[in-house]
């Protein structure tokens, strides 16, 4: 089956520290995107990425990092400079970087800050 | 004024009610309009897309654009109970690739 996996899908971290979640997809996709959903906010662009080592930074990326070292992957690390990590945390997809291309989203990480 | 505005709701319905969710945008520039579902606790998943004004139809759902008035809305026939989820727009055009969301509306068909 095609599509986007995110793990783990549930994830508790203590303040000060750093956390990465996980995020795949196997539809050969070149764009990747990762999104902050908190509730009342909708989705808020955190980092994306149209190829390869390449990525760049969207609304909210401060306290944020990613790598896309490899077409399928593309992971967001939530560093301890992040006031306020919990949320709700989805990666997304599409095959290319136009404004016709529909974005596919995975099943989502839950991140909690103890 | 932000670009993208969705009454949040909640909205509740009967089991076989139309349902109309709605999102207005100042971005003139917007060209390509999504609606997705979203169930509790879920990732959003594409329910429809369009390019341009008018009405586009698939089975229960119908989606609308007028550019004109910068409105746009999801039409749901003989809405079920499992059509209960959080509905988001979303739009994208001009120089930036990027979509932008409404913060979707909560939606619940009681049987």
């Amino acid at each position: 089956d095609g599509g986007i996996t995110q793990s783990p899908k549930y994830l508790f971290r203590k303040e000060g520290q750093n956390v990465t979640l996980s995020c795949e997809q196997n539809l050969n996709h070149d764009a990747m995107y990762w999104y902050r959903q908190d509730p009342g906010q909708g989705l808020r662009l955190i980092y994306y990425s149209q190829i390869v080592n390449d990525f760049q930074k969207g609304d909210i990326a401060e306290g944020y990092s990613v790598s896309r070292e490899k077409k399928e992957s593309f992971p967001l690390t939530v560093t301890s400079a992040q006031k306020n990590p919990t949320a709700f945390y989805l990666c997304a997809s599409s095959t290319g970087p136009t404004i016709y291309n529909e974005q596919f989203f995975g099943p989502g990480t839950r991140l909690t800050v103890l | 004024q932000k670009e993208v505005e969705q009454d949040p709701g909640p909205l509740s319905v009967p089991e076989g009610a139309i349902v109309s969710l709605n999102c207005t945008y100042s971005n003139s520039a917007f060209q390509y309009f999504m609606w997705y579902r979203q169930y509790s606790r879920k990732g959003p998943e594409l329910l429809m897309y369009t390019y341009s004004s008018g009405n586009k139809e698939d089975g229960r759902f119908t989606a609308q654009v007028d550019k004109s008035s910068k409105y746009i809305s999801l039409f749901i026939r003989d809405s079920q109970p499992s059509d209960s989820a959080t509905y988001l727009c979303a739009m994208s055009g001009g120089s930036n690739y990027k979509l932008t969301f409404g913060k979707g509306t909560l939606l619940t068909v009681n049987p």
